[in-house]
C-alpha cells in the first residue's frame, strides 16, 4: 500500500532563516506531488505542484519554492523566511488514474 | 477561478444526533472530494463523488453535478466524527494532473 511521509512534524525558525521540508511517497511510482499551505482560517491553499522529477509549477506567487530531486521526493524550501509563512503545510500525491488526492501528516511551521 | 462554498461554517451537536453538510461549488469539476481533518490535522479522505451517491458505515455523500452541488450526511454521530469537514473541487489541468480547490470548511463539534 501507498504510505506519504512529511518531516518534521513541526518547526519553529526565526524570521529571515532558511527553510527546508520534506515529502516522500512510497508505494507508487511517478506520483504526482502536490503542496498545500493552510493558514489560521482553515482553508487550503494550493502552492505547487508536479508531474515529474524537475517539473514544477507554481500556484501563488510568494516567498517558498519547490523542488522534486527524486520521483517519489517532493521539497519545500525559502531562503528566508517571513512571519506570513506560518502555517500548517501539507504535501499531498495522487496519479493521473486516480483521480484522488491522499494527503500527508502535515508540518507546522512557526515563523517568531 | 473555482468557488467552493460550505455550509454551515460551524456546527455543534449532541452524540446521536444526524446532520448534513453542504458544498456548493460555482463552475463545472471533473471531480469532488469530501475530507474530514482530525485534531491532529491530518486529512483522512471520505469520498471520491464527482456524481451520485456512496455509502460509508454512518457517512453518506451525494453530488448533483448538474446543480453544483455536494452534500455529506453524518448520522448517529459520535464524539470521534469532531473535526473539521472540507469539500474539494478537482480541475483537470493541462497534462495529466489535476488540482484541487478547497472550501473552509465546517467546523463540526460532537459532545458526550
Amino acid at each position: 500500500s501507498q504510505t506519504i511521509h512529511q518531516w518534521p512534524a513541526t518547526l519553529v525558525q526565526p524570521v529571515g532563516s532558511p527553510l527546508s521540508l520534506e515529502c516522500t511517497v512510497e508505494g507508487t511510482s511517478n506520483p504526482n506531488l502536490y503542496w498545500y499551505r493552510q493558514a489560521a482560517g482553515r482553508g487550503l491553499q494550493l502552492l505547487f505542484y508536479s508531474v515529474g522529477i524537475g517539473q514544477i509549477s507554481s500556484e501563488v506567487p510568494q516567498n517558498l519554492s519547490a523542488s522534486r530531486p527524486q520521483d517519489r521526493q517532493f521539497i519545500l524550501s525559502s531562503k528566508k523566511l517571513l512571519l506570513s509563512d506560518s502555517g500548517f503545510y501539507l504535501c499531498a500525491w495522487g496519479t493521473a488514474s486516480t483521480d484522488t488526492q491522499y494527503f500527508g501528516p502535515g508540518t507546522r511551521l512557526t515563523v517568531l | 477561478g473555482i468557488q467552493v462554498e460550505q455550509s454551515p461554517p460551524d456546527l455543534i451537536l449532541q452524540e446521536g444526533a444526524n446532520s448534513t453538510l453542504r458544498c456548493n461549488f460555482s463552475d463545472s469539476v471533473n471531480n469532488l472530494q469530501w475530507f474530514h481533518q482530525n485534531p491532529w490535522g491530518q486529512l483522512i479522505n471520505l469520498f471520491y463523488i464527482p456524481s451520485g451517491t456512496k455509502q460509508n458505515g454512518r457517512l453518506s455523500a451525494t453530488t448533483v453535478a448538474t446543480e453544483r452541488y455536494s452534500l455529506l450526511y453524518i448520522s448517529s454521530s459520535q464524539t470521534t466524527d469532531s473535526g473539521v469537514y472540507f469539500c474539494a473541487v478537482g480541475l483537470r489541468g493541462g497534462g495529466s494532473n489535476y488540482k484541487l480547490t478547497f472550501g473552509k470548511g465546517t467546523l463540526l463539534t460532537v459532545n458526550p
